[in-house]
């Protein structure tokens, strides 16, 4: 059974600019959330979906947004890029709201410039 | 608000000896689970270990188990015969056991093992 998928793999974007991230989860799993990851900062939680449905959402700026589609594959969307926003994001799937084990993609790690 | 903390940034351990890195967290909450990940260099985080805190029994996954101490709000993990390739960063995370509720993770152990 295929892993939880990310695409792409790296990025790099310039300050200002605004990028799309894709997640796809695990078949037959409808929750997907999102984490970001620096060396300062740790893991943070960015925001979980499920049924196409925002469920919670982390202390992030309005700059990041996301959604999911009907097929549970979910995009996160950064606007307005700053240099702080360089980091791993990782997405991580499972099969019901709360399901107490979560699995992870290989993220992207998105460099701005 | 909860919160993990790992006080061990870095660790090592020799090739086939037992390792414990450690893990404490807080939170008014009495149902909640607590994980270990690992993270290797390929990124993609890896459910090492999950307790649920209802139950006083220690997890065990083949050459890992924890020390659960609910009153100590600890939660330590031992790698016993360590192998090569249980070099990575390995974070302890917490998660209240409510519908949407996020994990919330430690800053991370990088373990090294030497050969």
């Amino acid at each position: 059974k295929a892993g939880v998928t990310q695409t792409p793999r790296y990025l790099i974007k310039t300050r200002g600019q605004q990028v799309t991230l894709s997640c796809s989860p695990i078949s037959g799993h409808r929750s997907v959330s999102w984490y970001q990851q620096t060396p300062g900062q740790g893991l943070q939680f960015l925001f979980e979906y499920f049924s196409e449905t925002q469920r919670n959402k982390g202390n992030f700026p309005g700059r990041f947004s996301g959604r999911q589609f009907s097929n549970s594959r979910s995009e996160m969307n950064v606007s307005t890029l700053e240099l702080g926003d360089s980091a791993l994001y990782l997405c991580a799937s499972s099969f019901g709201q709360g399901d107490t084990e979560a699995f992870f993609g290989q993220g992207t790690r998105l460099t701005v410039v | 608000a909860q919160t993990v903390t790992q006080s061990q940034p870095e660790m090592s351990v020799q090739e086939a000896e037992t390792v414990t890195l450690s893990c404490t967290y807080d939170t008014s909450e009495s149902d909640y689970y607590l994980f270990w990940y690992k993270q290797p260099p390929s990124r993609q985080m890896i459910l090492v270990i999950r307790q649920e805190a209802y139950k006083q029994q220690n997890a065990t996954e083949n050459r890992f188990s924890v020390n659960f101490q609910k009153a100590a709000k600890s939660f330590s993990l031992k790698i016993s015969d360590s192998q090569l390739g249980d070099a990575a960063m390995y974070f302890c995370a917490y998660r209240f056991n409510s519908g949407n509720t996020p994990l919330v993770f430690g800053k991370g152990t990088r373990l090294s093992v030497i050969a």
